[in-house]
């Protein structure tokens, strides 16, 4: 069993290049999330969806977009990449019903130079 | 709003003194509160969550609702305690994102 699984762990773009970072999960859950983690800022929601064909904006989506392909995958992807988004992100999945913990991915580390 | 306030950046303790992480939570509902912990350059996991009033790893965290708190306490700390912590609150239904603080990192000193 899996969890989440985040792609790439790594990466390196130069100002104004675009990439998806992809996160798919296994456990069958309705709600996907995307997060940024910054030092001294915690862990700040980007996106995320609720369940499959929905997304919502989280506290800082700018400069962001998602996809949520299909129940198991929900993709962020950095249109113009900028230097203020040297970050890393996190994917998380969380099930249905009352106290259901999030699930993390491993993180994907982004820098923009 | 939700909101959490972790206040303290940084915790450093000596091995085996008490550890006590703050963990403030504001919300006019009925809350769900978590404790995740980041061991260096890995994941969130899940720690403890309100719901269970279980030790995991000797941490306790009791939930007051009349001080709105969550803290997170450990009698004895170990140098392997030494981790980024981060409490998170939602909302009773599951689906609806959680909120983090901004995590206060705990280190040990043997």
């Amino acid at each position: 069993n899996a969890g989440v699984t985040q792609t790439p762990k790594f990466q390196v773009l130069k100002t104004g290049q675009s990439m998806t970072l992809q996160c798919a999960q296994d456990m069958n859950h309705n709600s996907m999330y995307w997060y940024r983690q910054d030092p001294g800022m915690g862990l700040r929601l980007i996106y995320y969806s609720a369940s499959e064909g929905t997304t919502d904006k989280g506290e800082v989506p700018n400069g962001y977009n998602v996809s949520r392909l299909n129940k198991r995958e929900f993709s962020l992807r950095l249109e113009s990449a900028a230097p203020s988004q040297t970050s890393v992100y996190f994917c998380a999945s969380r099930g249905a019903g009352g106290n259901t913990e999030a699930f993390f991915g491993q993180g994907t580390r982004l820098t923009v130079v | 709003a939700q909101r959490v306030t972790q206040p303290e950046k940084l915790l450093s303790v000596f091995k085996g003194a008490p550890v006590e992480l703050k963990c403030n939570y504001s919300y006019s509902g009925s809350p769900e509160l978590f404790w995740y912990v980041q061991y260096s350059r890995q994941r969130l996991q899940l720690l403890l969550r309100h719901i269970s009033r279980e030790s995991i790893k000797g941490f306790t965290a009791d939930l007051n609702k009349g001080e709105t708190s969550f803290h997170l306490k450990k009698p004895f700390a170990q140098e392997e305690d030494s981790a980024m912590y981060y409490c998170a609150l939602g909302k009773h239904s599951g689906n609806t994102p959680l909120v983090f603080g901004k995590g206060t990192r705990l280190s040990v000193i043997a």
